[in-house]
């Protein structure tokens, strides 16, 4: 049972390219969720996505940001024209179908560093 | 607005002993509490969850408290391990909501 899979574990970007983040979530799972999370410090929701569809994307920058999971491949966010401020860790979790308040379980992340 | 906060940043265990870390919540709403614990270059583990309609559950060697009255949560560790060293977050969501929200987190060490 493979887990949930990012990749790539690590990026680095220079200021003003462009970051993309994939997520595979667990076998089964239709409900994607997008974290950030600064050293030392907790995470921070970014957004939640189902097959096809935005759910819930309120932690989101209204800029530069955005995350999609179509209906083949895996969920993809996208950090446009990346400033140093976007250097963190970003963690996909995944959940099965049903509630969204079920147990969501984490992906290694990806560490972003900007230079 | 809403917060999941951690009384205690870091905490310091003789290994075998036991271990709580302790969380408050300030979100009224909140029924579902979850505890992960999170090793260095890694992502948070699931350690254990509870519902609001319970106000204890036991896995192995965790025991998650939930005192709905003072909003409170802990995490108890009993027979402490160094494996047990990581940074445990606490976390909270509501039925009908989308959002988990984490709290910063404590460092557990423990000393062999």
């Amino acid at each position: 049972n493979a887990g949930v899979m990012q990749n790539p574990r690590h990026l680095v970007r220079r200021r003003g390219q462009e970051a993309r983040l994939r997520c595979s979530p667990m076998k089964g799972h239709s409900h994607v969720y997008w974290y950030r999370q600064l050293p030392e410090e907790g995470l921070k929701f970014m957004v939640y996505l189902q097959k096809e569809n935005i759910i819930d994307e309120s932690g989101m920058p209204k800029e530069r940001f955005s995350a999609e999971f179509p209906k083949e491949g895996p969920s993809i966010l996208r950090i446009q024209q990346v400033v140093r401020g976007d250097s963190a860790a970003y963690f996909c979790a995944s959940s099965p179908p049903g509630r969204s308040t079920d147990t969501q379980y984490f992906g290694p992340g990806t560490r972003l560093t900007v230079l | 607005g809403e917060s999941v906060g951690l009384h205690l940043p870091t905490l310091s265990v003789q290994e075998g002993d036991n271990s709580i870390i302790n969380c408050a919540y300030s979100n009224s709403a909140s029924d579902y509490f979850i505890w992960y614990k999170q090793e260095s270059g890694k992502g948070p583990q699931f350690i254990i969850d509870i519902r609001s309609n319970m106000d204890k559950r036991q896995g192995q060697r965790v025991t998650v408290l939930l005192n709905k009255t003072v909003k409170h949560l802990s995490l108890q560790i009993a027979a402490t391990q160094p494996g047990d060293s990581a940074v445990y977050f606490c976390a909270e969501s509501h039925t009908g909501g989308f959002k988990t929200i984490f709290g910063a987190g404590t460092r557990l060490f423990v000393k062999a």
